[in-house]
């Protein structure tokens, strides 16, 4: 089994709908991140926690709300979605026992947003 | 500000062959790390291989390597004996480590498409 999953894998969506993203994890790990990627460009980090009482805010919060309801599940929403939320999002869990907090991303959940 | 810059959009490689990925970056922290990840066509993103700024030795993982050079603020990723599989895009990454303003984000470049011709 996937050490980090994310649900559901594709997503299309109408203008205006709440949606909700989830990621859990079972390697243990105490951060968890949410990123997004557009066509041709790199990762963007969008929520982060260091454990389940911390979240902090990314480069590109706006739009978009997180909750951390366990040590392994950290969930994202698009409250209202909107046409240019239409992206590839990742989840990411690390470890902050490990020297390098290296990053393990997700399958990805891809959500077109019409 | 933290930045990460790959300037070859694509690659080509012969089957066996080994390539070279070119990244240079820019940051004021005094202790980072540099990552690179492979995004296969299907769309997930995998670890590579990591790079302390203060390690001595260039990090190396199986067939990737990491060409390390600090004073020019570079962090080149090298596969040896490329692989079919290699195909991909590459991203190179960056972040602050702890203590030095580690605010959890990885900072990307806009990747490298490399393609292993048989």
């Amino acid at each position: 089994d996937a050490d980090v999953t994310q649900t559901p894998r594709n997503r299309i969506t109408k203008t205006g709908k709440r949606i909700m993203l989830e990621c859990s994890q079972t390697k243990g790990h105490d951060r968890m991140y949410w990123y997004r990627q557009d066509p041709g460009l790199g990762l963007r980090l969008i929520y982060y926690s260091f454990d389940v009482k911390d979240i902090n805010k990314g480069e590109i919060s706006d739009g978009y709300s997180v909750s951390r309801q366990a040590q392994a599940k950290f969930s994202l929403s698009l409250e209202s979605a909107i046409p240019n939320q239409t992206a590839l999002y990742f989840c990411a869990t690390s470890d902050s026992r490990d020297r390098a907090d290296t990053q393990y991303f997700g399958p990805g959940t891809r959500l077109t947003v019409l | 500000a933290q930045k990460i810059t790959q300037t070859q959009p694509g690659m080509f490689v012969q089957e066996k062959e080994a390539v070279t990925l070119d990244c240079t970056y820019d940051t004021s922290d005094p202790s980072y790390g540099l990552f690179w990840y492979k995004q296969p066509s299907s769309g997930e993103m995998i670890f590579l291989i990591y790079q302390g700024s203060y390690d001595q030795q260039n990090a190396t993982e199986g067939r990737y390597s990491l060409n390390f050079q600090k004073a020019r603020k570079s962090a080149n990723l090298v596969i040896s004996a490329s692989q079919l599989g290699d195909s991909a895009m590459y991203f190179c990454a960056m972040r602050g480590l702890h203590g030095s303003g580690n605010t959890g984000k990885l900072i990307f470049g806009q990747g490298t498409t490399l393609q292993v011709k048989p």
